[in-house]
């Protein structure tokens, strides 16, 4: 069965401090992978996507990794600031037609001053 | 212009009334999808249109009715509602619905649907 699985399920922090977010898949066949930010009541937006031969991929003070071999992922986020506050989803595709996507339940990141 | 507009922002409605969400982009997608997400949760798919034909149907009740008029508007008609409809409704565009790389979707702000 196709499942995301992410960790923590929330995560407090304080601001200038870095974080780092797990995201393990068991989608086959694997496509891509892409992390999501959602702000409360409003809809994902994009920050990264990677396929199976990219390992990292930066966006800013986002660097999302992936390991295809141990079907795991990380989001690692740098000098946080409060308005990372948010929800993160981890998104994989899998190789087929339709729409494919398999959401994980993501991880809620507050950051305090 | 990678932007989806979502229409209204939010919606309150008891469960006699009828009502319509809009969805619009211009980014010249061709898929479009609906989903609806409640509180701390991730979204769940409803329903899918790929070049203005509905291609996914997630078992979702008749009382939500999907329109897609043309590639760049997509309704979602409402009605005889249940309490536990209430919930924030997505709706999303991408290239193709394939799945690929190149297909990431775009994410409106949603819209918080209200039923009393």
């Amino acid at each position: 069965k196709n499942q995301v699985e992410q960790s923590p399920q929330s995560l407090i922090i304080l601001e200038g401090k870095n974080c780092t977010l797990q995201c393990n898949y068991t989608v086959s066949p694997f496509s891509n992978l892409r992390w999501y930010k959602q702000d409360t009541g409003r809809g994902p937006v994009s920050l990264t996507i990677m396929t199976f031969s990219e390992n990292t991929k930066s966006n800013g003070r986002y660097t999302a990794t992936l390991d295809a071999d141990t079907k795991q992922s990380s989001l690692h986020i740098t000098a946080s600031q409060l308005s990372d506050s948010a929800s993160y989803i981890c998104v994989v595709s899998a190789k087929q037609a339709g729409t494919a996507l398999i959401f994980g339940k993501g991880t809620t990141l507050s950051v305090s001053s | 212009d990678t932007e989806v507009t979502q229409t209204p922002k939010h919606l309150v409605m008891g469960m006699t009334n009828k009502k319509s969400l809009k969805c619009e982009q211009h980014m010249g997608h061709r898929a479009m999808y609906w989903y609806k997400q409640k509180a701390k949760k991730p979204p769940e798919l409803m329903f899918v249109y790929s070049y203005e034909k509905l291609s996914i149907n997630e078992s979702v009740p008749s009382r939500f009715s999907p329109e897609c008029p043309n590639s760049s508007l997509l309704n979602l008609h409402l009605h005889a509602l249940q309490p536990e409809d209430s919930a924030l409704y997505l709706c999303a565009s991408s290239q193709r619905t394939s799945g690929g790389h190149t297909d990431t979707q775009y994410f409106g702000p949603g819209t918080r649907l209200t039923v009393l």
